[in-house]
């Protein structure tokens, strides 16, 4: 299985201030397509997860562009420019190249 | 709009069962591969089992391989996951979700509880 390690595991972050997680992955994530099968999700407190980035740098629709997603094979990053109070959750890097699909453990984003 | 409803859940002893099931509307749900993935209270994500469109093939996480069952009506646009030989560990909440790679679609989640 694709073992998948994020830091920091908890991020405490002044509105308007930027703020970064760094996901690895235990092998690449590049797909024969030349595709990239990193995924980023953001679940707020007691709702489902939601999906902010594809494919390592895509943001889906309606998702700000304070988001950005960015890496390579192994090293993935998630930037927030600037950090609103929306923004807290647990953040979770996720590989989708093959089954298991694995998570990261997640990363608490607070706002102090 | 897209709409997953998990139901079936609850409270159920040690090596009991459970049948869960997602009504899903607002798509064409014989369209697309379905996913059950759950996490365990304050703890983070676990994909269980995902199937595909038509119904074979599927696939099961390590964890719950030969206990857990992933099925699917298109029929009735509804997804299972019937749940065998529980133990404490499954204790989670299991979200039915659309997709087979991309979560996009989440439904609210069903809490299982296993406990004597």
């Amino acid at each position: 299985d694709i073992v998948m390690t994020q830091t920091p595991l908890s991020l405490s972050v002044t509105p308007g201030q930027p703020a970064s997680i760094s996901c690895k992955s235990s092998q690449s994530l590049l797909h024969s397509d030349g595709k990239t099968r990193l995924y980023w999700y953001l679940q707020r407190p007691g709702q489902p997860p939601h999906l902010l980035i594809y494919e390592l740098s895509n943001r889906l629709s309606g998702v700000p562009d304070r988001f950005s997603g960015s890496g390579s094979e192994t090293d993935f990053t998630l930037k927030i420019s600037r950090v609103e109070a929306e923004d807290v959750g647990v953040y979770y890097c996720v590989q989708s190249l093959q089954l298991p699909v694995t998570f990261g453990g997640g990363t608490k984003v607070e706002i102090k | 709009q897209v709409q997953l409803v998990e139901s079936g859940g609850g409270l159920v002893k040690p090596g009991g069962s459970l049948r869960l099931s997602c009504a899903a509307s607002g798509f064409t749900f014989s369209d697309y591969s379905m996913s059950w993935i759950r996490q365990a209270p304050g703890k983070g994500l676990e994909w269980v089992s995902y199937i595909s469109s038509s119904g074979s093939p599927k696939d099961y996480a390590d964890s719950v391989k030969g206990r857990f069952t992933i099925s699917r009506d298109n029929a009735k646009n509804s997804l299972y996951l019937q749940m065998n030989s529980l133990s404490a560990e499954d204790t989670a909440v299991y979200y039915c979700v659309r997709g087979r790679w991309m979560f996009v679609y989440w439904g609210q989640g069903i809490l299982v509880t296993v406990s004597s």
